[in-house]
């Protein structure tokens, strides 16, 4: 099974709107974190946002706010007021294991999206 | 934020030959440091986790033999891709871990390897 799904190959939005991308997991590990890369065509890998597994608000950067639904295990990336340097692949990643210990972080296949003038 | 420097960017070598891709934390000490490879059009695909001190822990089918990685110290890691192949064209990502028990996780800018 996949750890972590994203739907949504290719997205558009107009520049200035909102934007959500989704990402779903799994995991039977109780303490695991949530994270949203942004992968330009430079190919940095650029953080966004994380969210804790413990975590009881959902996390907020900025432009970007992470929709974390625990129950349905979900945990999509939302863009606010878009802007057309936002266009870029987007990756939801998870990290399982103790802090210092073995850690195992699994990324999802990715959304590439463009920002429409 | 914290800076994560890979070198090199870019890598031609011939098939047979060795390539070594070095990882540095340049302000802050990291306990752990990932490698990953990303194939063109493709999610990351981790291979390994490096803590410092410590063997690293390889992903079910990477080679550990082919793929070395020494974490020497807090703030250096190194993959070596021994006896490189065409098929070990491919784009190296490393990142880090800030501290123990912290989330944080920066990522270097990547390598490009290109074996001819």
């Amino acid at each position: 099974a996949q750890k972590i799904t994203q739907t949504q190959p290719g997205m558009f939005v107009q520049e200035k709107e909102a934007v959500t991308l989704d990402c779903t997991y799994d995991t039977s590990d109780p303490s695991y974190g949530l994270f949203w890369y942004k992968q330009p065509s430079s190919g940095e890998m650029i953080f966004l946002i994380y969210q804790g597994s413990y975590d009881q608000q959902n996390a907020t950067e900025g432009r970007y706010s992470l929709n974390f639904q625990k129950a349905r295990k979900s945990a999509n990336l939302v863009i606010s007021a878009s802007q057309l340097g936002d266009s870029a692949m987007y990756f939801c990643a998870m990290r399982e294991g103790p802090s210092g210990g073995y850690q195992k972080v699994t990324f999802g296949t990715g959304t590439k999206l463009q920002v429409i003038p | 934020g914290a800076v994560v420097s890979q070198h090199p960017s870019w890598v031609i070598c011939k098939s047979g030959t060795s390539v070594k891709i070095e990882c540095r934390s340049l302000d802050f000490q990291a306990t752990t440091m990932f490698w990953y490879r990303q194939f063109p059009k493709q999610s990351l695909m981790l291979m390994a986790t490096s803590n410092e001190g410590s063997k690293a822990t390889y992903e079910q089918g990477v080679e550990k033999d082919k793929f070395l990685i020494n974490h020497a110290s807090l703030t250096l890691s190194t993959l070596t891709v021994t006896s490189a192949h065409p098929e070990d064209s491919s784009f190296y990502i490393c990142s880090a871990i800030r501290g123990r028990s912290s989330y944080e996780q920066y990522f270097g800018p990547g390598t490009r390897l290109t074996v001819t």
